[in-house]
């Protein structure tokens, strides 16, 4: 099935660093979703665009919704220990029905440094 | 606020049996819930939706055989694997979204991870 790519991949970075990852299709989505996810558990929610060009932000984190509606940014500012993770971008096309399916992002891996 | 169950976590069994998998949404209904597949260090591939009172769409390249799917309330889907085999070992989640507000994305369950011996 279809991917969304991440980047980067993965990074290594100091407590206190802010941390930037994006998200880009190569078709549109409606929805922009940023999930968290710890080892061996679901992904947790962490902000959701509904705007092309919204700017939305929930403590720390500030993502927003690409104008061409084909990517999407998230950043993390002032980075402590427990944000390490794997944060995902996902894509949905609409709210009800088969059109609220999700495609995931591939992935970016967070590791945060004392 | 929204909470998603999946039972169990963990299970471990011999190839050739069927697992099932339950994923409830708690505290609000779910006229459709999903379910995807996570290998490790990958990411999450959707397998299919799983629609009340009807018949679960299936994404391209799942056996809609071998991965039975069940969502007879507005609270509970089932996954079932059927004759398990070790390349079906994977962490299983299921999605479901309230329904009756506007504007609520989807929530996760915990997972079940799925080792087949």
């Amino acid at each position: 099935g279809q991917q969304l790519n991440q980047s980067p991949q993965s990074m290594f970075i100091q407590e206190g660093e802010d941390v930037s990852m994006n998200c880009t299709s190569s078709s549109i989505f409606n929805t922009w979703l940023w999930y968290k996810q710890d080892p061996g558990e679901g992904p947790v929610l962490l902000i959701a665009l509904y705007k092309a060009g919204e700017l939305t932000s929930n403590g720390r984190l500030t993502a927003q919704f690409g104008i061409t509606r084909k990517d999407s940014f998230l950043n993390i500012s002032a980075s402590i220990p427990s944000d390490v993770g794997i944060y995902f971008c996902a894509g949905q096309l609409g709210l009800s029905g088969t059109a609220s399916k999700l495609t995931f992002g591939t992935g970016t891996r967070l590791q945060v440094t004392l | 606020g929204a909470v998603v169950s999946q039972h169990p976590s963990w299970v471990i069994c011999k190839s050739g049996t069927s697992v099932k998998i339950e994923c409830r949404s708690l505290d609000f209904q779910a006229t459709t819930m999903f379910w995807y597949r996570q290998f490790p260090k990958q990411s999450l591939m959707l397998m299919a939706t799983s629609n009340e009172g009807s018949k679960a769409t299936y994404e391209q390249g799942v056996e809609k055989d071998k991965f039975l799917i069940n969502h007879a309330s507005l609270t509970l889907s089932t996954l079932t694997v059927t004759s398990a085999h070790p390349e079906d070992s994977s962490f299983y989640i299921c999605s479901a979204r309230d329904q009756g507000a506007s504007n609520q994305p989807q929530h996760f369950g915990d997972g079940t991870r799925l080792s087949i011996l």
